[in-house]
């Protein structure tokens, strides 16, 4: 059963903390992606990889980061956590190639930052 | 630009009618690809069709069928005969040809409440 799993379901961090999230699939998948989903917004791409050490800006990237050291973990990081970055983190993977296959998403991560 | 539009933020149904969750998107390329994913209360994101822009054929999956039409815009979901398990959040999403496969624009999402 392919399987993309994120390493919390809930997170509280206070304001100003350092914050890992952290994605891993067995899937062998290529890409991988980090999105946001807020009420009102939907979901909304920070960052995506689409090989090990590659990364490109999604929609928001603003205060975040991310690290792609090997195929199957992609790590998202709040250098400073702000209130505003309250929400729900899900992390996908896909597998290359053409055209535009599915994302496989993981069950998210619900960060709330006081 | 390309958008996604699900006009409808929340639907309330009772078990065992029919529902159409609507969906109508923006773009300027004509080789695109459209998108249905449903988010169960558990929170993962669950694929459901996905269908390019030179198949306007519908598509029909058990009780699921999906109604594609390019002169609108528009790539309508119907659940019929709905139950309880189909309560959801429901998501259209849009991709150009030739984009990557960051490009994914989703809509908001419609919430689809089915009481029984």
């Amino acid at each position: 059963d392919v399987k993309v799993t994120q390493s919390s379901r809930y997170l509280v961090k206070r304001t100003g903390e350092k914050v890992f999230l952290e994605c891993v699939q067995d899937m062998d998948h290529e890409n991988m992606f980090w999105y946001r989903q807020d009420p009102g917004l939907g979901l909304r791409l920070i960052y995506f990889s689409y090989d090990v050490k590659m990364k490109e800006k999604g929609d928001i990237p603003e205060g975040y980061s991310v690290s792609r050291e090997k195929k199957e973990r992609f790590s998202l990081i709040l250098e400073s956590a702000s209130t505003n970055q309250t929400s729900m983190y899900l992390c996908a993977s896909s597998p290359q190639g053409a055209p535009y296959n599915e994302q496989f998403f993981g069950p998210g991560t619900r960060l709330t930052v006081l | 630009a390309q958008k996604v539009t699900q006009a409808q933020t929340e639907i309330s149904v009772v078990e065992k009618e029919d529902v159409t969750l609507d969906c109508v998107y923006e773009t300027r390329d004509t080789t695109y690809y459209l998108f249905w994913y449903k988010q169960p209360p558990s929170g993962e994101l669950v694929f459901l069709i996905r269908r390019n822009s030179f198949d306007e054929q519908n598509e029909i999956s058990g009780r699921y069928s999906w109604n594609f039409q390019k002169s609108t815009s528009s790539f309508n979901f119907t659940i019929t005969a709905s139950q309880v398990v189909d309560s959801a959040v429901y998501f259209c999403a849009l991709v150009n040809y030739g984009g990557s496969q960051g490009n994914l624009i989703f809509g908001k999402g419609t919430k689809l409440s089915v009481k029984p």
